[in-house]
């Protein structure tokens, strides 16, 4: 059984950073895309970042490039997003998704999220 | 950037109705797309994948269909635990965008 659990959310103050992992186990970690996805209050979901399974290739959405880090550690079957020069317009609850194959395309299984909240 | 936008917003319905939700895509995205279900406190759960594919698990009363710039997603006999909130999302090109989102509320 696929699980994905995700840690390190918390609340920020604008300009502050944050560490995020999502700690996987129930498939071969190394042979599947990894994603951050996010929802924010009274939004819509939101594509943040991918990473393919090699981790040779990452991928951002607009909003968050030049801000936001995302990498893995096949070894330790964990994927990261550090986020830096956090704003109010980032805190929502942050999911990892793992995708349906090496690349980054569809998100087929979800962790429960970590609420991410940037307030002073 | 490409913009995914559905609808109707929200929709309400009856146990037992068909419905049908629609995305259209700002540009031509052949059949890179998906739909999720995502309940409230709830992570999103994948549905579709292809425009058309269903993902292992789904209820066949679940079906998508379209290419290029319009899809739907129909769901065709409306089941108690059916009432959550749709997603669309494009996987032709990063980066990758999700539609506003569609309610399917009780009527």
């Amino acid at each position: 059984e696929v699980q994905l659990l995700e840690s390190g959310g918390g609340l920020v103050q604008p300009g502050g950073s944050l560490r995020l992992s999502c700690a996987a186990s129930g498939f071969t970690f190394s042979s599947y895309g990894m994603s951050w996805v996010r929802l924010a209050p009274g939004k819509g979901l939101e594509w943040v970042s991918g990473i393919r399974g090699s981790g040779g290739s990452t991928f951002y959405a607009d909003s968050v490039k030049g801000r936001f880090t995302i990498s893995r550690d096949n070894s330790k079957n964990t994927v990261y997003l550090q986020m830096n020069s956090l704003r109010a317009e980032d805190t929502a609850v942050y999911y990892c998704a793992k995708d349906r194959g090496t690349t980054v395309t569809y998100f087929e299984d979800w962790g429960q999220g970590t609420q991410v909240t940037v307030s002073s | 950037d490409i913009q995914m936008t559905q609808s109707p917003s929200s929709v309400s319905a009856s146990v037992g109705d068909r419905v049908t939700i629609t995305c259209r895509a700002s540009q031509g995205i052949s059949i890179w797309l998906a739909w999720y279900q995502q309940k409230p406190g709830k992570a999103p759960k994948f549905l579709i994948y292809g425009a058309s594919s269903l993902q292992s698990g789904v209820p066949s009363r679940f079906s998508g269909s379209g290419s290029g710039t319009d899809f739907t997603l129909t769901i065709s006999s409306l089941r108690p635990e059916d009432f959550a909130t749709y997603y669309c999302q494009q996987a032709n090109s990063f980066p990758y965008t999700f539609g506003q989102g569609t309610t399917l509320e009780i009527k």
